[in-house]
């Protein structure tokens, strides 16, 4: 089956600094790749998420990008807030939908010191 | 309110004593799933089902039965637990489309086997 690393699996970082979150893959036919943040004691939220089709991906301070040759994956949140404290999973999926077969990294724990 | 359901939210059961976890949702998604989350090793799906009377193992069924006989409830069985399968278990739900959809998780239970 896949296997989903991901790294640092945890990270400070300083009030409006970049945070960056890495993941690789080995499954080459993945073909979706979702991050989910997950605050303290509360459920996983998707936050963004990335088709093979497309290289990179924006929303707001939050960017993924794919390397599907490197197999792997990076979350980057720009002007980091304290909101932004919490636990991100990166996972990866053959389906396009990410319904079944969705495997997750081991997650990143991410501390933003006001 | 769009929302996943669980209960218990917390339960400590003895070893050997069958349990049942329940999981309902009210948007009418189709896929349905469980997932185990234990720190550092991530979130590892359990089982999943692509509609009624459908299910298939994920990564880690080993110990756990689920069943689908409704659209909205996806139970989640442990005949005879054991000290291992003390964990944080998320219920997860989503429809079968593309698009910027992720699973909607419930509240978790954090199930202690004693």
């Amino acid at each position: 089956g896949e296997n989903v690393e991901q790294h640092p699996s945890t990270l400070s970082v300083q009030e409006g600094d970049s945070a960056v979150i890495k993941c690789t893959y080995s499954d080459s036919a993945s073909n979706y790749f979702p991050w989910y943040k997950q605050e303290l004691g509360k459920r996983p939220q998707l936050i963004i998420d990335i088709r093979s089709n497309v290289g990179e991906k924006k929303d707001q301070r939050i960017a993924v990008t794919l390397n599907k040759t490197a197999k792997h994956f990076s979350l980057h949140i720009t002007e980091t807030q304290p909101e932004d404290s919490a636990v991100y999973f990166c996972a990866a999926s053959r389906d396009q939908t990410g319904a079944n077969n969705l495997f997750f990294g081991t997650g990143t724990r991410l501390t933003v010191i006001p | 309110e769009a929302q996943v359901t669980q209960n218990p939210r917390y339960l400590i059961t003895v070893t050997g004593k069958k349990l049942t976890v329940t999981c309902s949702q009210n948007m009418n998604h189709e896929y349905m799933s469980w997932y185990r989350q234990d720190p550092g090793l991530g979130l590892r799906q359990i089982y999943y089902s692509m509609n009624v009377e459908v299910t298939d193992k994920g990564d880690v069924p080993e110990g756990y039965k689920v069943s689908r006989k409704e659209k909205r409830n996806f139970p989640l069985i442990l005949e005879s637990p054991s000290p291992n399968q003390t964990s944080l278990y998320f219920c997860a739900s989503k429809a079968p489309r593309v698009g910027n959809y992720g699973y909607t998780f419930g509240s978790g239970t954090r199930l202690t086997v004693v």
